[in-house]
């Protein structure tokens, strides 16, 4: 089977720095991906790994051991505008991309 | 500009009926890709195509048809052998990954939010 784990809920300090796992188990992987979606909206693109090690842009990071099936986005510096939900997804056959149930991250004063 | 549109934005069915979300991407991309958000969730994989006149069942296709007659088009069709369609459809497309700066992500549309009296 395919299975894509998070966190359900987060809460983190405005200027903190918080870290959103993500662990899977799928037939095949050809990447992962990182989204963040606000309520009501469409997801955006965060971050694409598809070797080990850590991606890093801006205050966004992300990271990936496939002999693990883990990653995890890091996010620094947070502001009030990052209250949302955070969505790990993997590229795991042809062209499937599966999404895990989303991590909803609250940012408080 | 270019982009995914879907429409309409909101629909209202009453039990029974058939019901059509249109999906129209003008991104030249390969690969098109329905998914179903519950509030609270994340997505779910309804169909997905790869090419034109292709198309593969995704986790829950129950109660779902699609068609990809054209490169720009994936129409998704609910119907009323879905039990439960209230739900945020999201149609998404990509050209497949590999090749220089090519990730393969998703671009999303604004998504259709389907309700059923």
């Amino acid at each position: 089977g395919q299975n894509i784990d998070q966190p359900t809920e987060m809460t983190a300090t405005e200027g903190a720095i918080v870290q959103i796992n993500c662990t899977y188990q799928t037939s095949g992987f050809n990447g992962l991906f990182w989204y963040q979606q606000h309520a009501g909206e469409a997801p955006t693109f965060l971050s694409y790994n598809v070797l080990d090690g850590l991606e890093e842009k801006g205050r966004f990071s992300s990271f990936l051991s496939r002999s693990k099936g883990y990653s995890y986005l890091l996010l620094k510096e947070l502001q009030m505008k990052d209250s949302a939900s955070y969505l790990c997804a993997v590229h795991s056959s042809a062209s499937k991309i599966i999404f895990g149930s989303g991590t909803r991250l609250s940012i408080r004063p | 500009d270019g982009g995914i549109t879907q429409s309409p934005k909101y629909l209202f069915r009453k039990e029974g009926q058939n019901v059509t979300l249109s999906c129209e991407q003008n991104l030249n991309h390969d690969a098109m890709y329905w998914y179903r958000q519950d509030p609270g969730q994340g997505l779910r994989l309804i169909y997905y195509s790869q090419i034109v006149n292709d198309f593969q069942k995704g986790d829950i296709a129950e109660g779902y048809s699609v068609s990809r007659e054209k490169k720009e088009s994936f129409p998704l069709t609910v119907t009323s052998a879905q039990k439960n369609p209230t739900a945020f459809y999201l149609c998404a497309s990509n050209n497949r990954g590999g090749g220089l700066g090519n990730t393969g992500e998703l671009f999303f549309g604004e998504g259709s939010r389907l309700t059923v009296l």
